[in-house]
């Protein structure tokens, strides 16, 4: 299986900051990885898909980047409402995967 | 407007049954692949099984393969996981999420039903 390890697990910011989360993946998996944001007892949402495509109806201030083994989530400009937990995904190869997540907090 | 309802999640004894539903509308249900995710209580994401739109080829995480089988109506636009021999590991909330993709394969899911919990003990 592919191991999908999210870094950092935790991360404090304030609103209006520019933060990174990164996704590394334990062999190469081309641009075959998403993002999804999942807020308090509600489902994932999906933001990312393909690496660097923004799923329809997600803020600009969500992009992604990379390909093969390293990846990034970057948020703009913090929100309020975007301080919850993130997880990476890859498809690359059977069974998909997840990173452990990234809890973003309030600074 | 694409909605995932899951249904039939609740406590259950170790090595009990249990059948979860998955309603699906506003999609053409037979043309997606179908999966389940499950969370343990403050854990991460887990795959669990799929099922393919094509000709309903199946997929299941090891850990429950063996245990639990999945299957689709797409005539009642219902997705299911028949779930036997429960373990206490087993205890989460289950999702039932539409694949997206291209060549018939899913690579993200871009609807999630809102989660069904089961609770093995």
């Amino acid at each position: 299986d592919i191991q999908m390890t999210q870094s950092p697990s935790s991360l404090s910011a304030s609103v209006g900051d520019r933060v990174t989360i990164t996704c590394r993946a334990s062999q190469g998996i081309s641009t075959y990885l998403s993002w999804y944001q999942q807020k308090p007892g509600k489902a994932p949402k999906l933001l990312i898909y393909a690496a660097s495509s923004l799923q329809s109806g997600v803020p600009s201030r969500f992009s992604g980047s990379g390909s093969g083994t390293d990846f990034t989530l970057t948020i703009s400009s913090l929100q309020p409402e975007d301080f919850v937990t993130y997880y990476c995904q890859q498809s690359y190869s059977d069974p998909i995967t997840f990173g452990q997540g990234t809890r973003l907090e309030i600074k | 407007e694409v909605q995932l309802v899951e249904s039939g999640g609740g406590l259950v004894q170790p090595g009990g049954s249990l059948r979860l539903s998955c309603e699906a509308s506003g999609f053409t249900f037979s043309a997606f692949n179908m999966h389940w995710v499950r969370q343990a209580p403050g854990k991460g994401l887990q795959c669990v099984s799929y099922i393919s739109s094509r000709n309903s080829a199946t997929h299941y995480a090891d850990s429950v393969r063996g245990r639990f089988t999945i299957s689709r109506d797409n005539a009642k636009n219902a997705l299911y996981l028949q779930m036997n021999s429960l373990r206490a590991e087993d205890t989460a909330v289950y999702y039932c999420a539409r694949g997206e993709g291209y060549g018939g394969n899913s690579y993200w899911f871009d609807s999630w039903g809102q989660g069904t919990l089961v609770t093995v003990s």
